[in-house]
């Protein structure tokens, strides 16, 4: 079954940009990568998905290695609002499992 | 267009009880699906149900269980609760469902405490 790892937490400075890695080594061929982020007392936001091209969007983009085994997202100069949790998460067409869920990664971005 | 909705924000309920948690999803999305979230598990999948059919599920025993209304509005139930149900649980609407090509709408969640 596809597995997703993320690392627990990385701190970033205001206005800089910000890379969070997704670990994805056993994706399958139809398998989409969707990245959503959750502040406390909130549900998963969207952010951004795709399936094998880089993907832009005016929150961030999505780059996707050429063999699909990882995934970064990228948000170009970061703000306080977008300290969360944010989540890298495969739509598995496959398997035993239709949604796997990394751990998430807890950004903190410091003023 | 009003978001995602989940009705009751909080429950508390003691062991062995059952309980219900209601979500309204976005006008015109006919999928809703469902979600588990604990600080040890994290987000788990609990299944989705497209126009009123359950289409997928995840692994959860049968004592969680849904369904769907023909407005779309979805039901969760939980019976014979265990202190290990307390959780946020989240729901969340999409238009294609779970294809993979279509975004989710998250509700803010219920939160259930077991007592």
């Amino acid at each position: 079954d596809a597995k997703t790892t993320q690392p627990n937490s990385m701190e970033s400075n205001e206005e800089e940009p910000v890379h969070l890695p997704c670990n994805h080594s056993t994706i399958s061929g139809t398998d989409y990568i969707h990245w959503y982020r959750q502040l406390p007392s909130q549900g998963p936001e969207y952010v951004i998905h795709g399936l094998t091209s880089n993907v832009n969007n005016r929150m961030a983009s999505l780059a996707i290695a050429e063999d699909r085994k990882s995934s970064t997202l990228i948000l170009h100069r970061a703000t306080l609002r977008d300290a969360a949790v944010y989540y890298c998460i495969l739509y598995s067409q496959g398997g035993s499992e239709k949604l796997v869920f990394g751990k998430g990664t807890k950004l903190t971005v410091n003023p | 267009k009003a978001g995602v909705t989940q009705t009751p924000r909080y429950l508390i309920k003691t062991r062995g009880q059952q309980v219900t948690l209601s979500c309204s999803p976005i006008s015109g999305h006919r999928s809703v699906s469902w979600y588990q979230q604990t600080p040890g598990q994290g987000l788990q999948f609990l299944f989705e149900y497209f126009s009123e059919t359950q289409r997928n599920k995840g692994n959860f025993p049968g004592r969680f269980s849904g369904r769907q209304f023909s407005n779309s509005r979805s039901e969760m139930n939980v019976s014979t609760l265990e202190l290990g149900d307390s959780a946020l649980y989240l729901c969340a609407s999409s238009f294609r469902g779970l294809s993979g090509n279509s975004p989710l709408h998250f509700g803010n969640g219920t939160r259930l405490t077991v007592t």
